[in-house]
């Protein structure tokens, strides 16, 4: 069984200051895992992904994730929140033991309010 | 990453009706799926749709319930029968392409049965 828990419902920070949002996972195997984002009244869009290689993995809009194998974290991470970041925020999960199986297990959500 | 179309974007249904949602991809796609975002809820995957056989549903859905077509690699349908208030929810198509594991997701199709 796979899944993800994202512990917080809402991040607020102040435009300018750095922005985290949390992910933890439980799968069987190693994971693939993912980050998207959905903006209000828009469908979900891919902002990055780790599958293998270096731990530090960099996306688009300026985030990034580090996934933490010991901790079975991969927390999204922007050094600098822009007013435009505020959005709902989704981590997600694959499993490669079965591989063949491409369903993603996604979190419960993040809602990241930037103020100006 | 593949374009990913959806029709209708947004539908206000009655209560017993049925309303099929389009998805056309831009190219030829290894996968696609259909998920279900209920209102203030996370995504939940409905089913599988596989290219010319029967889609491949999650515990929970069925069928009757969810009808799904896939006549060829760009383009599925998701049928939601006799829909209920239950059913007012974002529908999104997903796909996964041949260059790797990321799956991309369409606009979504919100729906709101009344």
């Amino acid at each position: 069984a796979q899944s993800v828990a994202q512990p917080e419902d809402q991040v607020n920070v102040a435009e300018g200051n750095p922005l985290t949002v949390k992910c933890t996972y439980s799968v069987s195997g190693n994971p693939y895992l993912f980050w998207y984002v959905q903006y209000p009244n828009r469908g979900l869009q891919f902002l990055l992904k780790y599958i293998t290689g270096d731990n530090l993995v960099k996306g688009s809009y300026g985030f990034e994730a580090e996934f933490n194998k010991s901790q079975t974290s991969f927390h999204l991470k922007k050094p600098s929140a822009l007013v435009s970041d505020s959005a709902l925020y989704f981590c997600a999960v694959r499993d490669r033991v079965g591989s063949n199986d491409y369903k993603l297990s996604f979190g419960a959500g993040t809602t990241v309010t930037v103020r100006a | 990453s593949a374009v990913i179309s959806q029709k209708p974007s947004r539908d206000i249904c009655q209560r017993g009706t049925s309303l099929t949602i389009q998805c056309q991809v831009d190219s030829q796609v290894t996968m696609m799926f259909w998920y279900r975002q209920q209102p203030g809820q996370s995504l939940t995957l409905i089913a599988t749709a596989n290219q010319g056989s029967e889609a491949t549903y999650e515990s929970g859905f069925v069928i009757d319930k969810f009808p799904i077509s896939r006549p060829n690699l760009t383009f599925s349908t998701l049928t939601v029968s006799n829909m209920s208030p239950e059913d007012s929810s974002i529908y999104l198509c997903s796909v996964l392409t041949g260059l790797g594991n990321t799956i991309y997701f369409g606009e979504g199709s919100w729906l709101t049965v009344v």
